[in-house]
């Protein structure tokens, strides 16, 4: 099983829809959580951190459920900019250790259509 | 230029040849990581290093090799070059290491393929 998985997609959507991607993770022991962006042939870069009380960042919303191990991620009035993949990150805790790693999913793939 | 860059960024070789990715970060960023990425499986880390002289492997570091002998530079070497290393290489970066310090810097890619 993987340590992140994510449904691949791809989502396509019209223009003002809204979508939302789940994900979930294995290790109950994950300390951090995080949602990046990854536009074609390009590089992810962080899209906002995932907090335990739920986060909002304009028409982007996060979430995260600890019980259940899943992260979502919500984007309302979808644009035809927010046409990329999506990766759902986690940073694992080992032990007591942290070593600055993150397990990225696999990503979702989202259209936005005129 | 600040930020995070990484050469080249096209590189097709054959297989058996050895070939070295660099990575430069501006940053003075103590962490630095090699990821591969590859279709059906996402992003994978190979090597990590945690500062100069400190390097741990990934989830796949077969078939690699990394030294930092400064902060600014990590480079990646293929020893002899296979063509299921055939890939996009991302370098990326990070300032701590720190629950919740979760932003990496990514580098552009290097895409390279091995025929």
């Amino acid at each position: 099983r993987k340590e992140v998985e994510q449904d691949p997609g791809p989502f396509n959507v019209p223009e003002g829809a809204t979508v939302a991607f789940n994900c979930t993770y294995s290790n109950s022991a994950s300390q951090s959580f995080f949602w990046y962006r990854q536009d074609c042939r390009k590089e992810p870069k962080l899209l906002m951190s995932v907090y335990s009380s739920g986060n909002e960042d304009g028409r982007f919303t996060a979430q995260l459920n600890r019980a259940s191990q899943y992260i979502s991620l919500l984007i309302r009035d979808s644009k035809l900019s927010d046409s990329a993949t999506y990766l759902c990150v986690v940073s694992p805790s080992y032990g007591s250790s942290n070593t600055g790693k993150l397990i990225f999913g696999q990503g979702t793939t989202l259209q936005v259509k005129p | 230029d600040a930020g995070i860059t990484q050469s080249p960024r096209y590189k097709i070789t054959e297989t058996g040849r050895q070939v070295t990715l660099m990575c430069h970060q501006t940053w003075s960023h103590s962490y630095m990581f090699w990821y591969r990425q590859d279709l059906g499986h996402g992003l994978r880390l190979i090597y990590y290093s945690a500062a100069a002289d400190i390097t741990d492997k990934g989830e796949v570091p077969d078939g690699y090799v990394v030294s930092r002998s400064k902060t600014e530079n990590f480079p990646l070497t293929l020893e002899s070059a296979t063509r299921s290393q055939t890939s996009v290489y991302f370098c990326a970066s990070s300032e701590s290491h720190l629950a919740g310090a979760g932003e990496q810097y990514f580098g552009p890619g290097t895409r390279l393929t091995v025929t």
